[in-house]
């Protein structure tokens, strides 16, 4: 079934410094959406993305999808505190009865030293 | 708008027990999902309904696990009997999604979750 892998599990920064997730695709994804999970809460969404190479940005955090729409990433600039949780993509499923399914990645857990 | 309503918010319980989650979509919404996550394997997906229809539950663990939606207010999730692996959160949210062909994936709404400790 539809997939999508993320990396790194683990992200250590400190505060000021830059942060990176990943998520890929073995198949194309008509769209893709990303939710911040933050310690002993519930995922919150944060954005879709839905065009080969579209770039979205909220404040610090820019989003983008890949040409072949196999991929994405979320970048933050200058981290803070209130940036830590876990990042979750999460991608659709390939047709039939997997219209509606949404599918996560494992996530990528960032903590931000002060 | 009171947002994805659960619950328990904690459910501690004995091996062998029946457990019953409950969960209140948003007033509108026409899909619901419930998720299960662990430590080890992240959000599962258990199933998930469209207009009170089950749509795909291939991601039910096992008999012992089953869902219903009677209306478009409310779901259940109940496990029995329970065992200790079935310890995780467990989240239900909800979306307004356009269907036919070309299902739009419309954005997640989540509840609070349930925590879930079989003994």
């Amino acid at each position: 079934g539809q997939q999508v892998m993320q990396i790194p599990q683990y992200q250590h920064v400190q505060e000021g410094e830059d942060f990176t997730t990943y998520c890929n695709s073995s198949t194309t994804l008509s769209n893709i959406q990303w939710y911040k999970q933050r310690p002993g809460g519930h995922p919150v969404f944060l954005i879709q993305l839905v065009k080969s190479g579209e770039v979205k940005k909220q404040k610090r955090l820019t989003f983008q999808f890949g040409e072949a729409k196999k991929n994405s990433s979320l970048h933050i600039t200058a981290t803070q505190t209130t940036d830590v949780g876990t990042y979750f993509c999460a991608g659709p499923g390939a047709g039939g009865t997997s219209y509606g399914k949404l599918t996560f990645g494992q996530g990528t857990i960032l903590t931000v030293h002060p | 708008d009171a947002g994805v309503i659960q619950s328990p918010r904690h459910e501690v319980t004995e091996m062998g027990q029946e457990v019953t989650l409950r969960c209140k979509p948003i007033s509108g919404h026409n899909s619901l999902f419930w998720y299960r996550q662990t430590m080890m394997r992240g959000l599962e997906l258990l199933i998930y309904f469209n207009n009170n229809v089950p749509i795909d539950d291939s991601g039910m663990p096992e008999d012992r696990f089953s869902a219903k939606m009677p209306n478009a207010s409310f779901s259940t999730l109940k496990i029995q009997p329970s065992e200790p692996r079935d310890s995780a959160v467990y989240f239900c949210a909800s979306s307004l999604a356009s269907t036919g062909i070309g299902w739009a994936n419309e954005k997640l709404f989540f509840g609070s979750g349930t925590q879930l400790s079989v003994l």
